[in-house]
């Protein structure tokens, strides 16, 4: 069954970087696109970037553009996402999502399906 | 960036009532559109996706509708694991967008 586990929960201060992982089990890492999405403590979803399947394509939203990076470790099934310049108001749950293919009629779309545990980043001096 | 406004912000119903949730888009976004449902300290789980399918294992009781900025989420018969927050989100343009989201709690 296709699983994602995340790295654990961790405490920065601001100014600092922080690169939470996420390993993929139970299907091809290669044939699936990865997302992040942070959730801040009693707030809605947002979504920070994506990274191709099948190659290292990436896109961001320019809210996070200079300062997140996602990547992917093929041989290890990890992917990684990393936030720097933190400041209080990264604060949040982080979640990695693997899309799954829906096609209906012949048209095909991709959203999200699996989500990994989530992983608290909380930032303070 | 598309803007999602759900309504109502909170839902209080009792089970068995039937719950509709709306979604309205900035703009059009087709049918690109999806539906989570997420209970506290869980990560989101996919109910539907182009506004109208249900993903794999979701009940019959929940089904979506709409098409251009406006959707809807229906309920038909709550059940009690049902109460929770429920999430649209836009895949039409980047950036990918999310609603602010609808509680639905028991009355």
């Amino acid at each position: 069954q296709v699983q994602l586990v995340q790295s654990g929960a961790e405490v920065k201060k601001p100014g600092a970087s922080v690169k939470v992982s996420c390993k993929a089990s139970g299907y091809s890492f290669t044939s699936h696109s990865m997302h992040w999405v942070r959730q801040a403590p009693g707030q809605s979803l947002e979504w920070m970037g994506w990274i191709a399947a099948g190659n290292d394509d990436t896109y961001y939203p320019q809210k996070f553009q200079d300062r997140v990076t996602i990547t992917k470790d093929t041989s290890a099934s990890t992917a990684y996402m990393e936030l720097a310049s933190l400041t209080s108001e990264d604060t949040a749950v982080y979640y990695c999502a693997r899309e799954t293919k829906f096609c209906i009629g012949g048209t095909c779309r991709y959203y999200p399906e699996y989500w990994g545990q989530g992983t608290l980043v909380t930032v303070s001096s | 960036e598309i803007v999602l406004t759900q309504s109502p912000a909170t839902l209080s119903l009792s089970p068995g009532e039937r719950a509709t949730l709306s979604c309205r888009a900035s703009q059009s976004v087709n049918s690109y559109l999806a539906w989570y449902q997420q209970k506290p300290g869980q990560a989101p789980r996919l109910l539907i996706y182009d506004a109208s399918n249900r993903a794999t294992g979701i009940p019959a009781r929940f089904s979506g509708s709409g098409s251009g900025t406006d959707f809807t989420l229906t309920i038909s018969s709550l059940e009690p694991e049902d109460f929770a927050v429920y999430y649209c989100q836009q895949r039409s343009n980047w950036p990918e967008t999310f609603g602010q989201g609808t509680k639905v709690e028991i009355k």
